[in-house]
């Protein structure tokens, strides 16, 4: 079946400009997760979100980031006024449930290059 | 210091040999996941785990939670393992990933 996936594969954009990285979870996934992967740097949590619930955005790094889910599916992670440290590959995963017992399935990322 | 800690960063080996990859982490938790990133790949997941062992294919994880400890093991290595290995752990009473650094494994034929 389809795994999660994310659109634009890649993003290359001026600084100050905004932009909207999507994901497309597995069907019938409740939870949705956003990570970023800095260059030479580990994965970091972002924001997740779990059916209906108000979404974890505890690892929202400023107030420039921004994330919705609509319809419970698919999610946007919004980026304005862009800087040159936002430069990262963003990673979206899925997972049945939020917790525990339940497996992440990751996307492809998206790789965002502020110029 | 880290919540999640991994060893060695860099691996390199001979195919054939046994890996292991350390993770060491300082908070209590409710599981630990050991992931695979293949380069300009995604991330796969391998192993989820809460206590004890678990082996897929020629792959072992173990954990032990007294002393917040996960390793993963690689038997009969193979070029193909080369990867980066990453351990991600779920503290308790919270739903998102802490990861580790990761270990850059190179498996040389």
């Amino acid at each position: 079946g389809a795994g999660v996936s994310q659109s634009p594969s890649n993003k290359v954009t001026e600084k100050g400009k905004d932009v909207e990285l999507r994901c497309d979870p597995i069907s019938g996934h409740t939870a949705l997760y956003w990570y970023r992967q800095s260059l030479g740097q580990g994965l970091e949590f972002l924001i997740y979100f779990q059916g209906n619930s108000a979404p974890d955005k505890s690892g929202l790094p400023s107030d420039r980031f921004s994330a919705e889910r609509t319809g419970g599916s698919v999610s946007t992670l919004t980026i304005q006024r862009t800087q040159q440290e936002d430069s990262a590959v963003y990673l979206c995963a899925s997972s049945f449930v939020a917790g525990v017992t339940y497996e992440q399935y990751f996307g492809p990322g998206t790789r965002l290059t502020v110029t | 210091k880290n919540e999640v800690e991994q060893s060695p960063q860099n691996l390199t080996a001979q195919e054939g040999e046994f890996i292991t990859i350390n993770c060491s982490y300082s908070v209590g938790i409710s599981a630990l996941h050991w992931l695979q990133q293949h380069p300009g790949g995604g991330i796969v997941s391998l192993f989820m785990l809460s206590s004890g062992k678990k082996k897929h294919g020629r792959l072992i994880a173990t954990i032990n939670i007294q002393e917040k400890h996960s390793s993963l093991h690689i038997t009969a290595s193979h070029p193909r393992d080369s990867a980066v290995y990453i351990c991600a752990v779920m503290a308790f009473g919270n739903e998102k990933l802490t990861f580790g650094t990761g270990t850059r494994l190179t498996i040389i034929p």
